[in-house]
């Protein structure tokens, strides 16, 4: 079965990019009609769909982050990676990469373990 | 805060019946987009318990459940257990917003 595993970047400091990779294992993440998703939990908030980026590669992003986001993959890797431009303390938080299945009717299976990513100088 | 509105919690007996509402608007829960719903344990990823409003993946117990009406849906948790205890999330497609949405999610005590 498919699992999902994010990197750790730890502390990241405000104005800098954010950088997260989703090794994806048990599954190739060019077979099937799939979108490889970046889901966060701010700090106290609820969950929060950031994008995703399509089997064959294009991206859609969440127009509140549209300015500073961009999702991009290794298909060599079988990874796919979150960049997040000009962070702040809003942005830490839980971070979550996942499948979404099905498109714009979908869900998201499987999620990964999720990563703690901490904005502070 | 966000298009979906859960109640922050609810609380039951061992063996009792809860439900978690999730209320939404016109251009989501009632443009027909489907609902799913997920648990969410201490330190582990949020779990897929029901998708396409009232479908169980392979391994979720019948004890969960899932309904809509107009713009709401709900989730029914049936003979609650300890293991239950969790927090719960809502999530569909919003035609206004243009992205996949989650509701605020639902701290469940047993």
């Amino acid at each position: 079965q498919v699992q999902l595993q994010e990197s750790d970047p730890g502390l990241v400091k405000p104005s800098q990019t954010l950088s997260l990779t989703c090794s994806v294992s048990g599954g190739s993440i060019t077979s099937g009609s799939y979108f490889w998703s970046w889901i966060r939990q701010p700090a106290g908030r609820g969950l929060e769909w950031m994008g995703h980026i399509y089997y064959f590669g294009s991206s859609t992003y969440n127009p509140f982050l549209k300015s500073r986001i961009t999702i991009s993959m290794d298909t060599a890797k079988n990874q796919f990676s979150l960049h997040l431009t000009s962070v702040t303390a809003a942005d830490t938080g839980m971070y979550y990469c996942a499948r979404l299945v099905a498109g714009t009717a979908g869900w998201f299976d499987p999620w990964g373990q999720g990563t703690l990513v901490t904005v502070s100088s | 805060q966000s298009v979906l509105t859960q109640p922050p919690s609810v609380s039951g007996a061992p063996g009792q019946r809860v439900t978690i509402s999730c209320t939404g608007g016109r251009s989501n829960i009632g443009a027909l987009f489907d609902i799913h719903w997920y648990q969410k344990l201490p330190e582990t990823a949020p779990r897929l318990i029901i998708s396409g409003d009232t479908h169980r993946p392979s391994g979720v117990p019948d004890r969960f459940s899932g309904s809509r009406s107009g713009t709401s849906a709900s989730l029914a948790i049936t003979g609650l257990q300890a293991e239950d205890e969790a927090d719960y999330y809502c999530q569909s497609y919003d035609s206004s917003l243009s992205r996949w949405v989650f509701g605020e999610g639902t701290r469940l005590t047993v």
